[in-house]
């Protein structure tokens, strides 16, 4: 099986710009969870997704908004970016529908806000 | 809010030997994760333990889960270059369908 992508794999932002982040899981997954990590922050959850709801939400502003297709693909939003949001967004799937089970990472979409 | 710490932060040793990386929850989890992220990448998946004193092994890897259920830690037995990277545990956090991760440990090898 395919493993998780992610696209783009790079993408360079100003402050005040917005941002999506495309995310496809492993075939048949469809939990999606979108996590930021940063050096001071370590993995910080976002939110998650299943069957094109959002069963949960990090502590994160309302700049940060995701969402999910019928296909399970999920898209992340970041609107008004600020200099604070540059990261590495990590997607990651799981067949979990009632618990939380492994997590399927996909290689991540480095930001860089200047 | 719930909280799920590692120490050390950083550990540098000598290849050969041993590191041990400690996890501890504020809460009691009804399962943990491992995960080991190496540089460069993305975190991935290692172990998951479920019941109350559980101890697994994977080839030099030993993983244990507190009495408790509110700590566990993660034992490298004669540290190898390979074994480089950055080791996160994680548990279920106040919904089940949300993941924490903890602070993770970085372990660099000496060649």
């Amino acid at each position: 099986k395919a493993g998780v992508t992610q696209t783009p794999r790079y993408l360079i932002k100003t402050r005040g710009q917005q941002v999506t982040l495309s995310c496809s899981p492993i075939s048949g997954h469809r939990s999606v969870s979108w996590y930021q990590q940063t050096p001071g922050q370590g993995l910080q959850f976002l939110f998650e997704y299943f069957s094109e709801t959002q069963r949960n939400k990090g502590n994160f502003p309302g700049r940060f908004s995701g969402r999910q297709f019928s296909n399970s693909r999920s898209e992340m939003n970041v609107s008004t970016l600020e200099l604070g949001d540059s990261a590495l967004y990590l997607c990651a799937s799981s067949l979990a529908r009632a618990q939380v089970a492994t997590q399927y990472f996909g290689p991540g979409t480095r930001l860089l806000v200047l | 809010g719930q909280q799920v710490m590692q120490i050390p932060q950083y550990q540098h040793v000598q290849e050969g030997e041993d590191f041990t990386t400690y996890c501890n929850s504020s809460t009691t989890l009804s399962n943990i994760q491992w995960y080991k992220q190496r540089p460069g990448g993305h975190p991935v998946f290692l172990i998951q333990l479920v019941k109350s004193g559980e101890v697994k092994k994977q080839k030099r890897l030993t993983f244990q889960f507190g009495e408790a259920k509110k700590n566990s830690s993660l034992h490298i037995t004669a540290t190898q270059t390979t074994d480089v990277g950055t080791y996160f545990c994680a548990g279920p956090g106040d919904s089940s369908y949300k993941l924490i991760f903890g602070s993770g440990t970085r372990l660099l090898v000496r060649p």
